[in-house]
């Protein structure tokens, strides 16, 4: 079935410093990447959507000069966590769509548990 | 507004006995999917199964089946023999319209402790 690789499982940063997840599609064409966080015993909350080639869409309140995402390619796409800091803390989790997809064609990555420190 | 709610934070139940997890949703999309996902301590999604809004009869996966009621917008997960691998958070997720790129919302989540 469809994979998706998320690097890394966890990391943990100093406050001010960038930390990036990568998201890769093994074995389809993600056209479509939804990035996520959840915070402990709470529900994913979407941050943004990204088409391979395009600018992301935000949710909103998310901030996206801290949160960059991108997505040059059909099997890779990234988030950027920009001067990180403690509150930025939680588990961050892709999903990526396939262009032909059927109605539940949602693969998600194994997450990243973020610490800063 | 909230479009899907979970309104049970933790259940409960007996290793063998059948279990229902509560979800409705709320959209005035005709067209729209629902899906349920079991996350364990792990972190990982994992896919049990999906309802499309046009679909006959209720889905059914093996040990789980969602009964969609579509006057009552819900769609409840039960799960038939309950095993100590079920215990986990669950959600319920919707995604609104048919187009290939539409995004899931999910549910607040319920956590299941199934005991022996």
């Amino acid at each position: 079935g469809a994979v998706v690789s998320q690097h890394p499982s966890w990391v943990i940063c100093k406050s001010g410093t960038s930390v990036k997840i990568e998201c890769r599609s093994l074995d389809f064409q993600a056209t479509t990447m939804f990035w996520y966080r959840q915070f402990p015993k709470q529900s994913l909350m979407l941050m943004a959507t990204s088409n391979e080639g395009s600018k992301a869409t935000y949710e909103q309140g998310v901030e996206k000069d801290k949160f960059l995402i991108n997505h040059a390619s059909l099997t890779l796409s990234t988030l950027t966590v920009t001067s990180a800091h403690p509150e930025d803390s939680s588990f961050y989790i892709c999903s990526a769509r396939e262009a032909q997809a059927g109605g539940y064609g949602y693969t998600f990555g194994s997450g990243t548990r973020l610490t800063v420190v | 507004a909230q479009k899907i709610t979970q309104t049970q934070p933790g259940m409960f139940v007996q290793e063998k006995e059948a279990v229902t997890l509560d979800c409705t949703y709320d959209t005035s999309d005709p067209s729209y999917g629902l899906f349920w996902y079991k996350q364990p301590s792990s972190g990982e999604m994992i896919f049990l199964i999906y309802q499309g809004s046009y679909d006959q009869q209720n889905a059914t996966e093996g040990r789980y089946s969602l009964n969609f009621q579509k006057a009552r917008k819900s769609a409840n997960l039960v799960i038939s023999a309950s095993q100590l691998g079920d215990s986990a958070m669950y959600f319920c997720a919707m995604r609104e319209g048919y187009n290939q790129g539409g995004k899931l919302i999910f549910g607040q989540g319920t956590e299941l402790s199934v005991k022996p």
